[in-house]
């Protein structure tokens, strides 16, 4: 069964205070690796999208990477506003186009 | 101009009722889901439609079903309410391989 799975659970961060979150993912038939904000009470938003081992993608603060078997979410010099629930999805050839999700990463980003 | 909306935001109903829960999208894409996510935060995916296949996650129960009246909606209809139903559902969309955008989702409680 392909499998995603995030770590750590949650995160606190003092703000300005760099590091990263990560996602290991079944090794076999990935097609893409897709990373999303959530924020309490809404719809999991878009941040970003991996298709191929050494692509990354950045956007303000935060840079994603990938590898064979993980992506990163890189978050440097965090804000408050950083402050959410940091989703890891893949979508597998032998599973059409569904969303596998990992459990999440909950971060909180004191001022 | 929202892209994927919801209808209604929250659903409470009693045990063994029948309800729905629309979906609208307006981005032209030709494939929808529906996502359940638990009480621990977790996403799990549905069903993926669009107008050619109808692709359902082994785990869900007969009781619900995606009915789509044209390309732009998805709605989701549940029979016989159980407790463990309760829930938030959201609907994404996607063009076929491309990245998933959700709605604002749905919170469901069944009492």
């Amino acid at each position: 069964e392909d499998q995603v799975t995030q770590s750590p659970e949650a995160l606190r961060l003092q703000e300005g205070e760099s590091s990263s979150l990560n996602c290991s993912y079944t090794v076999s038939g990935l097609r893409g690796l897709f990373w999303y904000r959530q924020d309490p009470g809404k719809g999991p938003e878009f941040l970003f999208t991996l298709y191929s081992a050494g692509e990354e993608k950045e956007k303000e603060r935060l840079k994603a990477t990938l590898t064979k078997k993980e992506s990163f979410l890189h978050i440097t010099a965090p804000k408050p506003e950083d402050s959410a629930t940091y989703l890891c999805a893949a979508s597998f050839v032998n599973a059409g186009n569904m969303l596998t999700f990992g459990g999440g990463t909950r971060l909180m980003v004191k001022p | 101009d929202t892209a994927v909306s919801q209808t209604p935001k929250y659903l409470v109903t009693q045990m063994g009722n029948d309800k729905s829960i629309k979906c609208e999208q307006n981005l032209g894409h030709d494939t929808m889901y529906w996502y359940k996510q638990d009480s621990k935060k977790f996403l799990k995916i549905m069903f993926s439609y669009n107008n050619k296949e109808l692709i359902i996650n082994e785990t869900v129960p007969n009781r619900f079903s995606p009915k789509s009246p044209d390309k732009a909606h998805l709605n989701l209809h549940i029979n016989s309410l159980e407790l463990g139903d309760s829930a938030v559902y959201f609907c994404a969309s996607s063009s076929f391989g491309d990245t998933q955008y959700f709605g604002p989702g749905t919170r469901l409680t069944v009492l």
